[in-house]
C-alpha cells in the first residue's frame, strides 16, 4: 500500500515571499503520479500541480514548482511571490499508472500574512 | 475538464437517519469516487462506483453503511445510513477527467449529525 507524508501541519509566511511545503511518499511501484491539490476555505479541491514518475525534470506552473526526487521519494511544493489567494489547505497526493485512486498526505495549512 | 454538481452543500441531520447525497458530471465518465474528509484531517476514499456494477468499497467502509448508486454514466449517489455524530464530515465526489490523470471534485457535503 502507498503512503503519503506531510510533515508540517501548519505553515506560515508574509506576502510576497517564497514558501515550501514537503511531501515524501512510500510505494514499490516504478510508474505514478503526484500530485499537490489546494482546497481553500470553500471546500473546492483545486489541482495546483501534477508531477509524472517518468519525467526527470520537475514540473511548474506559474508561480508553482516541484523539487521531485524520486529515489528520496520526495515530493515537495515551491510557492513563489506568494500571494493571499494562496492561503488554502494543501494536499499532496500519490496516483499509481493505471489505478485512479488517489492517496493524499494530511495535509499542510498555509497562511499568507498580508 | 468535467464540472461537478453536488447536493445538498450542507445539512445537519438527527442521529439514527439516513442522508443521501448526490453527484452529478456534466460528462460521461467510467468511474467516479466518493471521499470521506473527517474534521480538520485527510481526504479518505470510501469507495469506487461503475456504472452497471456494484461499488467497490474500501477497507474500513461497509455497504450497508454507504450505500451507492450508479444509475448511468454522469450520477451517482451516496448514501450515509444511520449516522451517528462521528459520521460528521465533508464527503467529497470525484472523477477522472476523459483521457487525462486530474481529479475534479464536487465542492462536498457538509454533514454535521447531532
Amino acid at each position: 500500500a502507498q503512503t503519503v507524508t506531510q510533515s508540517q501541519p501548519e505553515m506560515s509566511v508574509q506576502e510576497a515571499e517564497t514558501v515550501t511545503l514537503s511531501c515524501t511518499y512510500d510505494t514499490s511501484e516504478n510508474n505514478y503520479y503526484l500530485f499537490w491539490y489546494k482546497q481553500p476555505p470553500s471546500r473546492q479541491m483545486i489541482l495546483v500541480i501534477r508531477q509524472e514518475a517518468y519525467k526527470q525534470q520537475n514540473a511548474t506552473e506559474n508561480r508553482f514548482s516541484v523539487n521531485f526526487q524520486k529515489a528520496a521519494k520526495s515530493f515537495s511544493l515551491k510557492i513563489s511571490d506568494s500571494q493571499l489567494g494562496d492561503t488554502a489547505m494543501y494536499f499532496c497526493a500519490f496516483m499509481t499508472f493505471g489505478n485512479e485512486k488517489l492517496t493524499f498526505g494530511t495535509g499542510t495549512r498555509l497562511t499568507i500574512i498580508p | 475538464s468535467a464540472v461537478i454538481s453536488q447536493k445538498p452543500s450542507r445539512d445537519i441531520c438527527q442521529r439514527g437517519t439516513s442522508l443521501t447525497i448526490q453527484c452529478q458530471v456534466d460528462s460521461q465518465v467510467t468511474m467516479m469516487f466518493w471521499y470521506r474528509q473527517q474534521p480538520g484531517q485527510s481526504l479518505t476514499l470510501i469507495a469506487t462506483a461503475n456504472q452497471g456494477s456494484e461499488a467497490t468499497y474500501e477497507s474500513g467502509f461497509v455497504i450497508d453503511k454507504f450505500p451507492i448508486s450508479r444509475p448511468n454514466l454522469t450520477f451517482s449517489t451516496l448514501t450515509v445510513s444511520n449516522m451517528s455524530p462521528e459520521d460528521s464530515s465533508i464527503y467529497l465526489c470525484s472523477v477522472r477527467g476523459t483521457g487525462g490523470t486530474e481529479a475534479f471534485f464536487g465542492q462536498g457535503t457538509r454533514l454535521t449529525v447531532v
